[in-house]
């Protein structure tokens, strides 16, 4: 089975801090993401990576940042937190190529962030 | 632009049949998704169909799909407590890549 792991399920920082929310994926993914899910919104894309060292931004990467220098491993970053940056945060991977021939992504857990 | 809409909430009793209803936007979408959240828990997969279909089974689950008028449903039939959560549809658009775009999900609640 694909297994997403979400390193933390539950934060809390304060305005300001740094943060990194970290994703570690066993199936040799090429694609990982972030999204984050707020109620009413559903889910919306950060960033994604499609390859080590590769990035592109999703629909809403102001006050976000990421890094994948491995394969398994996706970050996500919060340079300075917000309280509008309180949300569930959820990391995603899938294989490489399209969708086209049916693949889809695998989810994470999610982690719960409160910025206080 | 691409648009997945969603009702925000459904309730029903148990055992009565479920029908979730998803609209799209995109013609092009060539695969069409089902998941399900369960409360504090990430997105899991619980079925696709391909836009060359019109209905897909899978247990209690029927995915009708009706191209003409971009509309997507999930019948779950003899609804259970456990089915309570919130259902995302999602779609695929070809010139998006590795992209799927999230309906803002259905919240199912299941009385007993």
């Amino acid at each position: 089975d694909v297994k997403v792991t979400q390193s933390s399920r539950y934060l809390v920082k304060r305005t300001g801090e740094k943060v990194f929310l970290e994703c570690v994926q066993d199936m040799d993914h090429e694609n990982m993401f972030w999204y984050r899910q707020d109620p009413g919104l559903g889910l919306r894309l950060i960033y994604f990576s499609y390859d080590v060292k590769m990035k592109e931004k999703g629909d809403i990467p102001e006050g976000y940042s990421v890094s994948r220098e491995k394969k398994e491993r996706f970050s996500l970053i919060l340079e300075s937190a917000s309280t509008n940056q309180t949300s569930m945060y959820l990391c995603a991977s899938s294989p490489g190529g399209d969708f086209t021939s049916g693949n889809t992504i695998y989810f994470g857990e999610g982690s719960w962030l409160t910025v206080v | 632009g691409e648009d997945v809409e969603q009702s925000l909430f459904l309730s029903v009793r148990e055992g009565d049949s479920s029908v979730i209803n998803c609209t799209y936007t995109d013609s092009s979408s060539t695969y069409l998704y089902w998941y399900k959240q369960e409360p504090g828990a990430g997105l899991q997969l619980l079925t696709y169909i391909f836009s060359n279909m019109d209905m897909k089974q899978d247990q209690r689950l029927t995915v009708l799909l009706n191209k003409k008028d971009k509309h997507l449903s999930l019948r779950i039939a003899d609804t259970q407590t456990g089915d309570s959560a919130i259902y995302f549809c999602a779609e695929n658009i070809n010139n998006a890549g590795n992209m799927l775009t999230f309906g803002g999900g259905t919240r199912l609640m299941v009385k007993p």
